[in-house]
């Protein structure tokens, strides 16, 4: 079956760089998404890597070693908009097209 | 607005009464996806339709649980005799083919039983 680890919370000033880690087992990997959802909001698609290695949008970047099972989300120069869940999510278990997300880490961003 | 829409966006229902959520996906994306969410966790898987077919169900989605999508379009969640710890977010996604990597979330219908 698949399980994913990320930290609960993490916290930090605006302007800084954070990064929440995520480690997985999985059955069969396919790839690692990143997710972020505010408060009350929907989940929004952030990122994702298939092979090892960064992958950069604007601010935020992913990456996965998939030797360590392990990704990480690097956001960069936090705003106070950053504060929200954010969880990374494995394919499967229903094959290729369906999700398994972990508990998710809450970031907070203090002034 | 072309995202996805799920209706109602609450729902407070007394124990043992059943419940039917609607959920209209992006027009041109096959797949729809039902996740329930509940507080501190992170989506759960339950149940994906490709088109009009249902591919997957969670073994972990009681009998009580039930999901159409007639005509590929629109799906409608039904849940009979709701038990308190159905309380939860639920949640639907739909993705063009092959869209296991990015799925597109609707705001959810938040159910509370009494």
């Amino acid at each position: 079956g698949q399980s994913l680890e990320q930290p609960s919370e993490v916290t930090a000033v605006e302007g800084a760089i954070v990064q929440i880690n995520c480690t997985y087992q999985t059955s069969g990997f396919y790839g690692l998404s990143w997710y972020q959802q505010h408060d009350g909001g929907a989940p929004t698609f952030l990122s994702y890597n298939a092979l090892d290695g960064l992958e950069e949008t604007g601010r935020f970047s992913s990456f996965l070693s998939r030797s360590d099972s392990y990704g990480y989300l690097l956001l960069q120069e936090l705003q106070m908009k950053d504060s929200a869940s954010y969880f990374c999510a494995v394919r499967g278990p229903g094959g290729y097209s369906t999700l398994t997300f972990g508990k998710g880490t809450m970031l907070l961003v203090s002034p | 607005d072309t995202g996805v829409s799920q209706n109602p966006r609450h729902k407070i229902t007394k124990r043992g009464q059943n419940v039917t959520f609607r959920c209209d996906p992006i027009s041109e994306h096959n797949r729809l996806y039902w996740y329930r969410q509940t507080l501190g966790q992170g989506p759960e898987f339950l149940t994906y339709f490709q088109n009009e077919a249902q591919l997957e169900k969670s073994r972990l989605l009681s009998d009580r649980f039930s999901a159409e999508r007639p005509k590929g379009s629109f799906s409608t969640l039904e849940i009979q005799r709701t038990e308190q710890g159905d309380s939860a977010m639920y949640l639907c996604a739909s993705s063009p083919l092959g869209g296991g990597r990015e799925q597109y979330f609707g705001p959810g219908t938040r159910l509370t039983v009494t």
